[in-house]
């Protein structure tokens, strides 16, 4: 059960620019820190943004990340091939008293 | 170097129960957050539980709460995740996590569970 939203497919061609949203509520993403994780198929998640902005060391500052009230974002620019992936957001829910994910979105490198 | 090793994922009948281990080497357990995560094939990622460092917390989700408990044995280096009532929504992989959404954040491969009959 995802609470919350995402897109589920975005593309781009190599170099452009691709943004990712993830909708939530007052008790999750409106009240906490945001976070996204990229994923490829077959793949452990990797962590790509934590506490809504910051970067863990090894992730390219071409991946950026921000919120507004009960939605957050993705940036991923200068998109290249290697970027093709499944992107999740993440954030503490105060009512559920767990973490939750996005629907997932899917990005195509065209 | 850090290594999350997880085992103990297998077939399992509905109603059943299962304990997964998480062998964790080059930290210690004991000083970090730890977490399990669950992906059915060709879905999306969904929290189930956590620990923190004293041992004394525990979250679980909704979904598992009362079902599984997560624990750890601090001389062995492991984290676990008791299974019970096991139901066929639970078949997953399930991952093991230090320090989920942090800034040391490390996944196992994790190990893959099937509950069916």
């Amino acid at each position: 059960q995802s609470v919350l939203t995402q897109p589920p497919s975005a593309s781009g061609t190599p170099g452009q620019s691709v943004t990712i949203t993830c909708s939530g509520s007052s008790s999750n993403i409106g009240r906490d820190s945001v976070n996204w994780y990229q994923q490829v198929p077959g793949t452990a998640p990797r962590l790509l943004i934590y506490t809504t902005d910051r970067r863990p060391s090894g992730v390219p500052d071409r991946f950026s990340g921000s919120k507004s009230g009960i939605s957050a974002s993705l940036d991923i620019g200068g998109l290249q091939s290697e970027d093709e992936a499944d992107y999740y957001c993440t954030a503490w829910d105060a009512s559920l008293q767990g973490y939750v994910f996005g629907t997932g979105t899917t990005v195509t490198v065209l | 170097e850090v290594q999350l090793v997880e085992s103990g994922g297998g077939l399992v009948q509905p109603g059943g129960s299962l304990r997964l281990s998480c062998a964790a080497s080059g930290f210690a357990v004991s000083n970090s957050w730890m977490h399990w995560v669950r992906q059915a094939p060709g879905k999306g990622l969904v929290w189930v539980s956590r620990i923190n460092r004293d041992g004394r917390r525990t979250d679980h989700a909704d979904s598992v709460r009362g079902r599984f408990t997560i624990s750890r044995d601090n001389a062995k280096n492991t984290l676990y995740l008791q299974m019970n009532s096991l139901r066929a929504e639970d078949s997953a992989l399930y991952y093991c996590v230090r320090e989920f959404v942090g800034a040391e954040d490390f996944w196992g491969q994790g190990t893959l569970v099937t509950v069916s009959s």
